[in-house]
């Protein structure tokens, strides 16, 4: 079956730290993988995607590489903000099952100034 | 603008009463989604419709439903049967040829 798992979190780090969020997945097919941030009360986002093995999606700073040979899509920024302080969620979607997405349990990311 | 919007943003209600949670979007998307988040935790596939008038039981999907008139909408229906009703709520749609979801600002629903 397909599962995504995350880092557990809480993570907190000093504003300009580099930030790394472990995520790796298990698909039977050849899934779409996408890094998700949700702020405090609101809904998700979605921050970057990568549709293929080798791929590299990346958005505001944040990047993410889809590695098939370690089944994983790490999130990595290097110097972050008080305002990237979040939930980030690791996911993937297969069209073997319509689509449907498969979520990780969200890494709590705190920035301290 | 295009978005998916989800009203009302909080909701009370007192248990053994139906609520309906309303979801509209305006970005021709095929499929919606719902899921439920509790504090702390990930996000849970309720139902889904992939195209008007049908749709697909998720992984919670006991005490809810669901109905898919029109593109544009999907109303989820939390029953009184649902045991632990109070969550914040999330829809979701997708173009079906692209795969990402994109997410209303969700409703928490608190039942006392």
């Amino acid at each position: 079956g397909n599962s995504v798992t995350q880092m557990e979190g809480p993570v907190t780090l000093s504003e300009e730290a580099f930030l790394t969020i472990n995520c790796t997945y298990t698909a039977t097919g050849y899934p779409s993988l996408f890094w998700y941030v949700q702020y405090p009360g609101e809904g998700l986002q979605l921050l970057l995607k990568a549709t293929k093995a080798d791929d590299k999606g990346s958005n505001k700073g944040f990047e993410a590489t889809y590695r098939k040979e370690t089944t994983s899509f790490h999130l990595e920024k290097g110097s972050v903000q008080v305002s990237d302080s979040a939930v980030y969620f690791c996911a993937l979607s297969d069209r073997n099952t319509g689509n449907q997405f498969y979520f990780g349990t969200g890494t709590s990311l705190t920035v301290i100034p | 603008d295009g978005g998916i919007t989800q009203s009302p943003k909080y909701l009370f209600r007192k248990e053994g009463q139906n609520v309906t949670l309303s979801c509209e979007q305006n970005l021709n998307h095929d499929a919606m989604y719902w899921y439920r988040q509790d504090p702390g935790q990930g996000l849970r596939l309720i139902y889904y419709s992939q195209i008007v008038n049908d749709f697909q039981k998720g992984d919670i999907a006991e005490g809810y439903s669901v109905s898919r008139e029109k593109k544009e909408s999907f109303p989820l229906t939390v029953t009184s049967a649902q045991k632990n009703p109070t969550a914040f709520y999330l829809c979701a749609s997708s173009p079906q040829a692209r795969g990402e979801q994109y997410f209303g600002p969700g409703t928490r629903l608190t039942v006392t």
